[in-house]
């Protein structure tokens, strides 16, 4: 079966510090892999998009940038944080074919707060 | 206008009830819709999903969609304590299976 994990579950950061969260796939290949943002009391706004290695599409233009260095694992990024970037982070596959073509399917998410 | 709209709730309601949970949308070229629970710090988690108009059942859960009327229904019968979360919609165009368009959820408290 497939799972998805992301790392790490809670994290506090300063204004103006890096970023890098991480996410994995085990159990498919070639996913679709997602990055959302969900600020709180509202729904999830997506930010990226790969449908391969290296191929990253991005949906809110904003200081974040994505990276697909590998088949299943997908990373998101910053180099200086904003106040605004705070929320909780979501990590989604789909399946590249089969029954579930149409489905997403979630990671545990980040929590991100920025002070 | 939102391409989806959602009351966020709270939604209220003792244990045993129908609950009933709608979305609206805007864009006619939607034909896939799902809903998702998701618990306080969680990640969503896939409840239904159905393509185009109909109903579709699985267990308690009842997924109803209406095109003509652009409306979507999650019906929950025989309602659990367990079953308090956020429900959020979501739904997507043949033309992009990549862009997955979100209600901003429903909070759910079912009262023992």
């Amino acid at each position: 079966s497939q799972t998805i994990h992301q790392w790490p579950a809670t994290l506090v950061q300063p204004v103006g510090s890096p970023l890098s969260l991480e996410c994995t796939v085990e159990g498919t290949s070639n996913p679709n892999l997602y990055w959302y943002r969900q600020a709180a009391g509202r729904g999830l706004q997506l930010l990226f998009y790969s449908v391969g290695i290296g191929q990253i599409s991005s949906e809110v233009p904003q200081n974040l940038s994505a990276s697909r260095p590998q088949d299943r694992q997908f990373i998101l990024s910053s180099k200086k944080l904003l106040l605004s970037d705070s929320g909780f982070y979501l990590c989604a596959w789909r399946p590249p074919e089969g029954a579930s073509y149409n489905e997403q399917f979630f990671g545990p998410g980040t929590r991100l707060t920025v002070l | 206008q939102k391409e989806v709209e959602q009351d966020p709730g709270p939604l209220s309601v003792p244990e045993g009830a129908i609950v009933s949970l709608n979305c609206t949308y805007s864009n006619s070229a939607f034909q896939y819709f799902m809903w998702y629970r998701q618990y306080s710090r969680k990640g969503p988690e896939l409840l239904m999903y159905t393509y185009s108009s109909g109903n579709k059942e699985d267990g308690r859960f009842t997924a109803q969609v209406d095109k003509s009327s652009k409306y979507i229904s999650l019906f929950i019968r025989d309602s659990q304590p367990s079953d308090s979360a956020t429900y959020l919609c979501a739904m997507s165009a043949i033309y992009n299976f990549n862009k997955f368009y979100f209600g901003s959820g429903t909070k759910l408290n079912v009262k023992p």
